[in-house]
């Protein structure tokens, strides 16, 4: 399983828009990359999947350059309760779609 | 998305006592489920993951005769603690793939574990 690496900790404030990039540089062909959000004391929350270039949902949208050695995952206008951790994982989803999850990023937005 | 049922949300157990919990797809039949757990301000850590029918695949350093997952169903798939004392105290945590759920991971809201 490809490991990944993202900031520990971001900081932002309401309406801007945050950016937070995942480094998998051992990512495997068939490995789609996904990212989840969680707050504290609850299970994850899917956010977005993707495999190359660009993918939007009504939330975010995910950045795959060609070499798919990284992501970025794109938050527009947060607000306050946006604040969480942000997880980014990479796996074979056609192999049972077993993901381990790296430190994540703690984002937090203020006023 | 597809609803993943995680029951209960809190449970205190006195030490030596067998604690189960339950994690139940809601729309979707879910193939897959993988069990986590997580300490305060730590990641998640993969415990096992389970295939319908099947015995689940335990991660390195998980005592299966600790805990004993049973996915008897393709909605159902349930975690016991068997003897839990104060160091198995976590957040546990249940998701669920399948095919209708595009195998994107769907996560339960998580069980409390305080053993006492």
């Amino acid at each position: 399983l490809a490991k990944t690496t993202q900031p520990i900790s971001m900081d932002s404030y309401e309406g801007q828009e945050v950016n937070i990039t995942c480094s998998h540089n051992n990512i495997a062909t068939n490995d789609y990359i996904t990212w989840y959000q969680q707050f504290p004391s609850q299970g994850p929350r899917f956010i977005i999947q993707g495999y190359k270039t660009k993918v939007t949902n009504e939330v975010a949208s995910l950045f795959i350059p060609a070499d798919r050695k990284s992501s970025t995952l794109s938050l527009p206008r947060v607000s306050l309760s946006d604040t969480a951790v942000y997880y980014c994982l990479v796996g074979d989803k056609n192999q049972g779609g077993k993901l381990i999850f790296g430190q994540g990023t703690e984002l937090s937005v203020k006023p | 998305g597809a609803v993943v049922s995680q029951h209960p949300s809190w449970v205190i157990c006195k030490s030596g006592t067998s604690v189960k919990i339950e994690c139940r797809s809601l729309d979707f039949q879910a193939t897959t489920m993988f069990w986590y757990r997580q300490f305060p301000k730590q990641s998640l850590m993969l415990m096992a993951t389970s295939n319908e029918g099947s015995k689940a695949t335990y991660e390195q350093g998980v005592e299966k005769d600790k805990f004993l997952i049973n996915h008897a169903s393709l909605t159902l798939s349930t975690l016991t603690v068997t003897s839990a004392h104060p160091e198995d105290s976590s957040f546990y945590i249940c998701s669920a793939t399948g095919i209708l759920a595009k195998n994107i991971q769907y996560f339960g809201a998580g069980t409390r574990l305080s053993v006492l």
